[in-house]
């Protein structure tokens, strides 16, 4: 199983809605990432997870609050957004240690619309 | 810190030919890892190939290859007989084998295959 699956595909929300994303993947990776892509731009990181514990946060404001309960799952916890937050959320994981992992695998990402 | 640099925006190709997608790099790290990724409409990042910078060869992948100068800071995607399924953004990416593990993207490059 070499699959990252996020959920859901595509979410709309008002600005004083409370949602999360989710990512799960069952490759035993113990680095996941959340990263954000604009239309017509490159993905941007925002948060790494290494042995479950936050290792980068790449100083995203408090309105996405990062959790990755287990080692399988990683959530994103949406509150208070503003309508430029709307974009494509990538989850993405990797192996952690040495040797150093040859690619990070993504999963096929969250739409997010902020009304 | 890193920096890629793409200065394709988009790029034709008939199918059936060959394309190279340029790639620059900048880092001032011994020892990282190049990636090139395929974005389709859809929104998934799917990994294509990747290269060490202490690898001696350069890496294929079926119908990829990438043509890496070290001393150029180059990093080029070269694929062989287009197919219309090629048409996608793709980007080029690194990260440094220590420190901060997180890729870093170019701009992207957009790809037409014409029948």
């Amino acid at each position: 199983d070499t699959e990252v699956t996020q959920t859901p595909k595509h979410l709309v929300m008002g600005m004083t809605n409370k949602k999360s994303l989710k990512c799960e993947q069952h490759m035993g990776h113990r680095a996941m990432y959340w990263y954000k892509q604009k239309a017509k731009k490159p993905p941007e990181l925002m948060f790494v997870y290494s042995y479950e514990k936050l290792s980068i946060n790449e100083s995203v404001p408090s309105r996405f609050s990062p959790e990755c309960p287990n080692s399988s799952l990683l959530n994103l916890h949406l509150h208070a957004l503003q309508p430029e937050d709307s974009a494509l959320y990538l989850c993405a994981s990797s192996q952690e240690g040495n040797p150093i992992p040859n690619e990070q695998f993504f999963g096929p990402g969250t739409r997010l619309t902020v009304l | 810190a890193q920096k890629i640099t793409q200065t394709q925006p988009g790029m034709f190709v008939q199918e059936k030919e060959a394309v190279t997608l340029d790639c620059t790099y900048d880092t001032s790290d011994p020892s990282y890892g190049l990636f090139w990724y395929k974005q389709p409409s859809s929104g998934e990042m799917i990994f294509l190939i990747y290269q060490g910078s202490y690898d001696q060869q350069n890496a294929t992948e079926g119908r990829y290859s990438l043509n890496f100068q070290k001393a150029r800071k180059s990093a080029n995607l070269v694929i062989s007989a287009s197919q219309l399924g090629d048409s996608a953004m793709y980007f080029c990416a690194m990260r440094p084998n220590t420190g901060r593990r997180a890729l870093t993207f170019g701009s992207g490059t957009r790809l037409q295959v014409q029948p």
